[in-house]
């Protein structure tokens, strides 16, 4: 079958660094995406990663290794309007979004 | 507008009516895709479509039909509501069948079947 693993929750301090991981194992890869989405609002595209390594945007950075099937996303220099649930999300060959559950980011001052 | 636009933005519905959850984008998407999201699980996909006139099943389609006339329209419909169906709905599109750049949601639907 396919899965996404994300932690369910984390709690961070405003200014410090949070690195949200994520495992897959789906029928192919054809990409790994990352969302944000504040409570009550509609997901939000952070970042796409379809080859090994770190892609950096601002104080968001995304990485991937597709051998071990694993991904992170960093948050640097955290505001408190981070807080929110990250998505994980990975194509597979039928080019169709297996979606994680979702981490809560909880930010406190 | 610019983007996506749901109607209606909740509703409270009878089990056993029947219900159309109307999507609307301009962007000139190819691919529109339906999901729902229900607390503690991954969002789901219903039904998706990869351009006009075509449609497709997606994980969980029992109970949602939809249909593609044109670019722009993705209405989902439940024929029968039942409570299960309770949920929040997400209507997304992207500019090709990879998604390489990313879905655009619209800001969803909360139904709720009694």
């Amino acid at each position: 079958g396919q899965n996404i693993d994300q932690p369910t929750e984390m709690t961070a301090t405003e200014g410090a660094i949070v690195q949200i991981n994520c495992t897959y194992q789906t029928s192919g890869f054809n990409g790994l995406f990352w969302y944000q989405q504040h409570a009550g609002e509609a997901p939000t595209f952070l970042s796409y990663n379809v080859l090994d390594g770190l892609e950096e945007k601002g104080r968001f950075s995304s990485f991937l290794s597709r051998s071990k099937g694993y991904s992170y996303l960093l948050l640097k220099e955290l505001q408190m309007k981070d807080s929110a649930s990250y998505l994980c999300a990975v194509m597979d060959s039928n080019y169709q979004l297996i979606w994680g559950a979702g981490t809560k980011l909880i930010i406190k001052p | 507008i610019a983007g996506i636009t749901q109607a209606p933005t909740s509703q409270i519905l009878a089990a056993g009516r029947r219900m159309t959850l109307r999507c609307t984008q301009d962007m000139r998407h190819n691919a529109m895709y339906w999901y729902r999201q229900d607390l503690g699980l991954g969002l789901r996909l219903i039904h998706y479509s990869n351009t006009a006139g075509t449609t497709g099943k997606g994980e969980v389609p029992d109970g949602y039909s939809v249909s593609r006339a044109n670019t722009d329209d993705f209405p989902l419909t439940l024929a029968s509501a039942v409570p299960s169906q309770t949920s929040v709905y997400f209507c997304a599109s992207s500019d090709s069948e990879t998604g390489q750049q990313g879905y655009t949601f619209g800001s969803g639907t909360r139904l709720t079947v009694v």
